[in-house]
């Protein structure tokens, strides 16, 4: 089995502050993904990464910044952070794109 | 693009009972159906799920596609208390996991 590791747990910012979210995976997994969870909304996707040094935007790319520098490791910047999107960042990585997801714990975004 | 949409919203069933839930999509040239599961604080995590037309079973678990209705529905047999979560479909068009379009979900309480 393996593990993904979100950090940070939560994650304090004040509205325009650029942040960073980090993500690892044990896995060996080639795809990562972020998604955005709301309250009351379901998994919005932000960035998925097929590789490393690949990034492709999902449908709430704008606002974000990806990296995937190394294979086991994905990170998303918040390039200025608003106070609409207070919410809980998910992390998650595939064997390859048409295999099951594994969801990391999740880093909960707060805009003050 | 596509939308997702869940029934009900909410759902308390007893312990024992069958639990019903239902999803549709908009994009009549999706491939891939699946259904998350999410403990409360906890990562989403893969149930179920399904290329084609017709259904599929998994201990208590069972899966119904229906391309031509736009819809497919999750039944829990049985129902027990540690089945209490938010309950998430998806839906790619592409073959696999990749580009997965959630819906809000339902939130199940399972009443002893």
């Amino acid at each position: 089995g393996g593990i993904i590791t979100q950090t940070p747990k939560f994650l304090i910012g004040q509205e325009g502050q650029k942040l960073t979210l980090k993500c690892q995976q044990n896995f060996n997994h080639d795809t990562m993904y972020w998604y955005r969870q709301d309250s009351g909304k379901g998994l919005r996707l932000i960035y998925y990464s097929i590789t490393e040094n690949d990034l492709q935007k999902g449908d709430l790319s704008e606002g974000y910044d990806a990296s995937r520098e190394k294979k086991s490791s994905f990170s998303l910047t918040v390039t200025s952070a608003q106070k609409n999107e207070m919410a809980v960042f998910l992390c998650a990585s595939s064997m390859d794109r048409g295999d099951e997801q594994y969801f990391g714990p999740g880093t909960r975004l707060t805009v003050l | 693009q596509q939308k997702v949409q869940q029934s009900p919203e909410s759902l308390i069933v007893p312990e024992g009972a069958m639990t019903s839930l239902n999803c549709t999509f908009s994009d009549s040239a999706s491939q891939y159906f699946a259904w998350y599961r999410q403990h409360s604080g906890k990562a989403p995590k893969a149930l179920m799920s399904i290329f084609s037309n017709g259904e599929k079973e998994e201990g208590r678990f069972t899966i119904h596609l229906n391309k031509a209705s736009l819809h497919f529905s999750l039944h829990i047999r049985d129902s027990q208390p540690s089945d209490s979560a938010l309950y998430l479909c998806a839906v790619s068009h592409t073959g696999g996991a990749d580009r997965l379009t959630f819906g809000k979900g339902t939130q199940l309480i399972i009443q002893p």
